[in-house]
């Protein structure tokens, strides 16, 4: 059964900072991982998919990259603002089952201005 | 184009009362998904479809049934609420583009059941 895990809970940083945000999952046969942005009260928003044959994806100051040997992803922020701040969820779709996701738990950022 | 719609975005339930809960798209997408959200828990899918007139059960199916007689709609029932189906319902839709199924969500249903 494929697990997601995000490492912190919660995140406090100063603006400006570059941020690396990481997610790990249990089983390297995934067909694509996709990052979300969750506001409070809101649903999520995608930010990046990456298909299991891509490395990196990158939208804006947002990179995500991925590794599929070693079960991890990384969504870079770069030069953090107070708008960044936000619950971003990490889901990933497994070989058998393409067009279903498991969630990771998320993690929540708060950029202090 | 209004992407994933839900309605209501409010309810408060007693025990044992029944209720539906609609999803619409209009990016006349294959694939819907409804998905519960509690603290602490994440996300988890409860029933999905995988086209108009199918459906597939999820990983917390219990206590809830779906339709799928359009394609563009999506019904989560819940016949006898229970206190745990308290809980954050989200709806989503996808569609199969350039080698992956990229989901869009809806801005969630609050569900309290006293």
């Amino acid at each position: 059964k494929q697990e997601v895990t995000q490492i912190p809970a919660a995140l406090s940083v100063p603006e400006g900072e570059n941020l690396v945000l990481n997610c790990s999952f249990t089983d390297s046969a995934i067909y694509n991982l996709q990052w979300f942005r969750q506001d409070p009260g809101k649903g999520l928003t995608s930010l990046l998919l990456i298909q299991s044959s891509q490395r990196e994806q990158t939208s804006g100051r947002l990179n995500a990259s991925l590794d599929k040997s070693s079960g991890r992803s990384t969504l870079y922020i770069a030069a953090s603002q107070p708008g960044d701040s936000a619950t971003y969820l990490c889901a990933v779709s497994s070989q058998g089952g393409s067009e279903k996701l498991v969630f990771g738990k998320g993690m929540k950022l708060t950029v202090n201005p | 184009n209004a992407g994933v719609t839900q309605t209501p975005k409010f309810r408060v339930l007693k025990t044992g009362q029944s209720m539906t809960l609609l999803c619409a798209q209009d990016m006349n997408h294959e694939y819907m998904y409804w998905y519960r959200q509690d603290p602490g828990m994440g996300l988890r899918l409860i029933h999905y479809s995988v086209g108009e007139g199918t459906t597939a059960k999820g990983e917390v199916p219990d206590g809830y049934n779906v339709s799928r007689l359009k394609k563009q709609n999506f019904l989560l029932g819940l016949e006898s609420a229970a206190p745990s189906q308290t809980s954050v319902y989200f709806c989503a839709s996808s569609r199969y583009t350039l080698a992956s199924y990229e989901q869009y969500f809806g801005p969630g249903t609050r569900l309290t059941v006293t």
